[in-house]
């Protein structure tokens, strides 16, 4: 079963309005890590933000925030006022605990989103 | 300078050929990972290394090396690279702990003819 799905292969969005991008995840694992990471089109992997499963409140960063839904396991990510520089691929990802350890990251397939003038 | 530094950046080689990609970092991580990237799909985990002494199989190591020279230095090879083996490749890092993110190099374009 996929661990990460994300079910928008592409999205579109008129610049300064809001966007979300979903993500629904499994696990089984009370201890894991949700973060989400832009690539844009020169390829690099930029880490945008991060949700802990315990975390009781929503992460923000800026203009970003995850709309973490525990019990529906989905970590959405909200950009706001969006901006022609967002146009990039977006990645879920998720990390897990491991005999006491953390694991590597698992990645969603990515959701190319495309900022409108 | 960058944390992670992979070289080359770009790389055109032919089948069969043996390739080196290589990783360093300055950000004092345990953790390397060797990821694959193809159009459409998300990063797929090729090896992972966890200290000097502790190097792990991804999901699709098949075809892949890696050597884990130093904790700041982690390579990966092709001992006979095929062209489906052409792809993104991405190093990254991090520290033990789940709430910590992946720091990852520009990644290498691979192209094999």
């Amino acid at each position: 079963a996929q661990k990460i799905t994300q079910t928008q292969p592409g999205m579109f969005v008129q610049e300064k309005e809001a966007v979300t991008l979903d993500c629904t995840y499994d696990t089984s694992d009370p201890s894991y890590g949700l973060f989400w990471y832009k690539q844009p089109s020169s390829g690099e992997m930029i880490f945008l933000i991060y949700q802990g499963s315990y975390d009781q409140q929503n992460a923000t960063e800026g203009r970003y925030s995850l709309n973490f839904q525990k019990a529906r396991k989905s970590a959405n990510l909200v950009i706001s006022a969006s901006q022609l520089g967002d146009s990039a691929m977006y990645f879920c990802a998720m990390r897990e605990r491991f005999r006491g350890s953390a694991r590597q990251l698992t990645f969603g397939s990515g959701t190319q989103l495309t900022v409108l003038p | 300078d960058a944390d992670v530094t992979q070289t080359p950046r770009n790389r055109i080689t032919k089948t069969g050929k043996r390739i080196m990609l290589e990783c360093s970092q300055t950000k004092g991580h345990d953790r390397m990972y060797w990821y694959r990237q193809d159009p459409g799909l998300g990063l797929r985990l090729i090896y992972y290394s966890f200290d000097v002494k502790d190097i792990n199989k991804g999901e699709i190591s098949d075809g892949y090396s890696v050597s884990r020279q130093a904790q700041a230095k982690f390579s990966l090879s092709l001992e006979s690279a095929i062209p489906n083996q052409t792809a993104l490749y991405f190093c990254a890092t991090s520290a033990g702990t789940v709430n910590q993110p992946q720091h990852f190099g520009d990644g290498t374009r691979l192209s094999i003819l």
